[in-house]
């Protein structure tokens, strides 16, 4: 089965600063790759996605990136800010009988300090 | 809100207990599924059904029941649980043939 790993586990950056968090996946038939957002005590969200006929993605200060060939992809937020802590979960997926089963990385936790 | 809700938010069992878990779309999705998320580990599918048709069942012990009356509604039913079965339990939905998956908020399970 699919397996996705995920680094680092915890990020602590600077308010403003850039954060850089990276997966990669095993299953070469996974087509597409989703991040998900966790704040304390809430339940996941999707921020952005990605899937595999396109390299690159941006949508204001996230922009995720898919490299097919080394199987990897990364997340990217540029000027961060406070209420961007959070934990960041990484996903795969390839699709199914009518449904996707997402295989998650581990997280990230991310600390933007003010 | 996303239009995913579970019940209860919160649930306190013994070992010996019988309770369910549920969840309810209002999406108009077809797909809809159970996770585990537990500290220090990635969230585990466990779960899948498609148009109330059980797809996937990801060798979850049988003191996970899971129920799936109509594309709406999704039961875990639990019993005779273990501490280690702790955990917050998502449930989520998507429309196929779109992938995009929406989360409930989760039920906090303790097992005493």
């Amino acid at each position: 089965g699919e397996n996705v790993e995920q680094h680092p586990s915890t990020l602590s950056v600077q308010e403003g600063d850039s954060a850089v968090i990276k997966c990669t996946y095993s299953d070469s038939a996974s087509n597409y790759f989703p991040w998900y957002k966790q704040e304390l005590g809430k339940r996941p969200q999707l921020i952005i996605d990605i899937r595999s006929n396109v390299g690159e993605k941006k949508d204001q200060r996230i922009a995720v990136t898919l490299n097919k060939t080394a199987k990897h992809f990364s997340l990217h937020i540029t000027e961060t800010q406070p209420e961007d802590s959070a934990v960041y979960f990484c996903a795969a997926s390839k699709p199914g009988a009518g449904s996707y089963q997402l295989t998650f990385g581990k997280g990230t936790k991310l600390s933007v300090i003010p | 809100e996303t239009g995913v809700t579970q019940t209860p938010r919160h649930l306190v069992m013994g070992m010996t207990n019988k309770k369910s878990l549920k969840c309810e779309q209002h999406l108009g999705h077809n797909a809809m599924y159970w996770y585990k998320q537990s500290a220090k580990k990635p969230l585990e599918l466990m779960f899948v059904y498609n148009f109330k048709e059980q797809t996937e069942n990801n060798s979850v012990p049988s003191r996970f029941s899971p129920e799936c009356p109509n594309s709406s509604h999704l039961f875990l039913h639990l019993h005779t649980l273990q501490p280690e079965d702790s955990a917050l339990y998502l449930c989520a939905s998507s429309q196929a043939p779109r992938d995009i998956q929406y989360f409930g908020a989760g039920t906090r399970l303790s097992v005493l």
